[in-house]
């Protein structure tokens, strides 16, 4: 099963500011997940976008995604100290909704 | 929303002896759940998916008589590492999705267990 690349691998902005973060992958996905994880907690699911999706909204997050790159971005616009945490692309290319996780961003952001 | 617990949140315990961890969906039931290991600074590997009533189905790699699985019930999904050494220290997390109704796609995971063998 196949394994998202994120990046940055580590993201430090000021409060206030946007966080980009982007996650590519190999294959052809039913779908993909943004979650976070809070430093030695479990994860929160964020956002699904499927693969006939090519944008979504929550709040301050913008999910994008682009099958033909095989990529996606999480945007979180006018970032807090709370959204310090690490996020992680989740891709499910298969029966199940077994997911596979991405290498993961690190997200500092300092108040 | 859907609530996953895990208990218990953290174990230590000796080299050669066995841990046993539950994943219990609070308020909704859950044909399928999932067990996650993360080490340190790193993501998330999917080891086994537990279906009820059956078998878990083992990523590769993942050793079946060392990680034994059981999903007796709906709610209730168990992994116990067996004769854990030091190397099996992780943070071990389930998760479980929704058997109907819900938001498909989407799982819930519980909180998490810190394994430390010493």
């Amino acid at each position: 099963s196949q394994q998202g690349e994120e990046d940055p691998q580590a993201l430090s902005i000021q409060e206030g500011e946007n966080a980009t973060m982007n996650c590519s992958y190999k294959t052809s996905i039913n779908n993909l997940q943004w979650y976070r994880q809070n430093s030695g907690r479990g994860l929160v699911h964020l956002i699904l976008i499927r693969s006939n999706e090519r944008e979504k909204h929550s709040g301050r997050l913008r999910v994008t995604l682009d099958t033909s790159k095989k990529s996606s971005s999480l945007l979180i616009t006018a970032s807090r100290a709370a959204d310090t945490a690490s996020y992680f692309c989740a891709l499910n290319s298969g029966g199940y909704q077994k997911v596979t996780f991405g290498t993961g961003t690190k997200l500092q952001v300092i108040p | 929303g859907a609530v996953v617990s895990q208990h218990p949140s953290r174990v230590i315990c000796k080299s050669g002896t066995s841990v046993k961890i539950e994943c219990r969906s609070l308020d909704f039931q859950a044909t399928t759940m999932f067990w996650y290991r993360q080490f340190p600074k790193q993501s998330l590997m999917l080891m086994a998916t537990s279906n009820e009533g059956s078998k878990a189905t083992y990523e590769q790699g993942v050793e079946k008589d060392k990680f034994l699985i059981n999903h007796a019930s709906l709610t209730l999904s168990t992994l116990t590492v067996t004769s854990a050494h030091p190397e099996d220290s992780s943070f071990y997390i389930c998760s479980a999705r929704e058997s109907s109704g819900g938001l498909p796609d989407t799982q819930y995971f519980g909180p998490g267990t810190r394994l430390t063998v010493l």
